[in-house]
């Protein structure tokens, strides 16, 4: 079956670097996306990679894995706004998101 | 950029009633575009698929003849709740694909949060 494992919830500290973690199966392999989502509005994308490696984007990283089902989503230098779920995808072979069910991140001042 | 319109953004309806909500790509064409429903403190659950000019795919569990998904242009996909009830409210979001885009991003619309009394 198709299954994404993220930590439903973490809390770290105004300033600091977080790392949150994703792990996948899916039948074939598309990509792999990070939504930020706040509560009560749509997802917003961040990041997007299918090939192994990281992408940096600001204070955004993302990295992939494809050998070991694995992405995680770096954020450094963590501001209160960055408070919401973060939401990991992976895209199948036909071209379907399967979502995870999102870490809920509280960033505390 | 790629903007997604979703119409309304808030609606209260009685048990019983019908409501459509209308999904609008703003500045390019989506031959694709997904449906999704999401409950408090939960993770998107995909509803259906819609490509332009044929039938939707719904995703197990989800009535068709409940949810029904009109995909008439390239720039409009509609859901209708028929016969909504209490257990219906939720919040709807639609994401739209821009094939021009090589890597299928999917860019969501604001949201619909659908409450039944």
């Amino acid at each position: 079956g198709q299954n994404i494992d993220q930590p439903t919830e973490m809390t770290a500290t105004e300033g600091a670097i977080v790392q949150i973690n994703c792990t996948y199966q899916t039948s074939g392999f598309n990509g792999l996306f990070w939504y930020q989502q706040h509560a009560g509005e749509a997802p917003t994308f961040l990041s997007y990679n299918v090939l192994d490696g990281l992408e940096e984007k600001g204070r955004f990283s993302s990295f992939l894995s494809r050998s070991k089902g694995y992405s995680y989503l770096l954020l450094k230098e963590l501001q209160m706004k960055d408070s919401a779920s973060y939401l990991c995808a992976a895209m199948d072979s036909n071209y379907q998101l399967i979502w995870g069910a999102g870490t809920k991140l509280i960033i505390k001042p | 950029g790629a903007v997604v319109s979703q119409h309304p953004s808030r609606v209260i309806c009685k048990s019983g009633t019908s409501v459509k909500i209308e999904c609008r790509s703003l500045d390019f064409q989506a031959t694709t575009m997904f449906w999704y429903r999401q409950f408090p403190k939960q993770s998107l659950m995909l509803m259906a698929t819609s490509n332009e000019g044929s039938k939707a795919t719904y995703e197990q569990g989800v009535e068709k003849d409940k949810f029904l998904i009109n995909h008439a242009s390239l720039t409009l996909s509609t859901l209708t709740v028929t016969s909504a009830h209490p257990e219906d409210s939720s919040f709807y979001i639609c994401s739209a694909v821009n094939r021009e885009l090589s890597y299928n991003e999917q860019f969501f619309g604001p949201g619909t949060r659908l409450t039944v009394l």
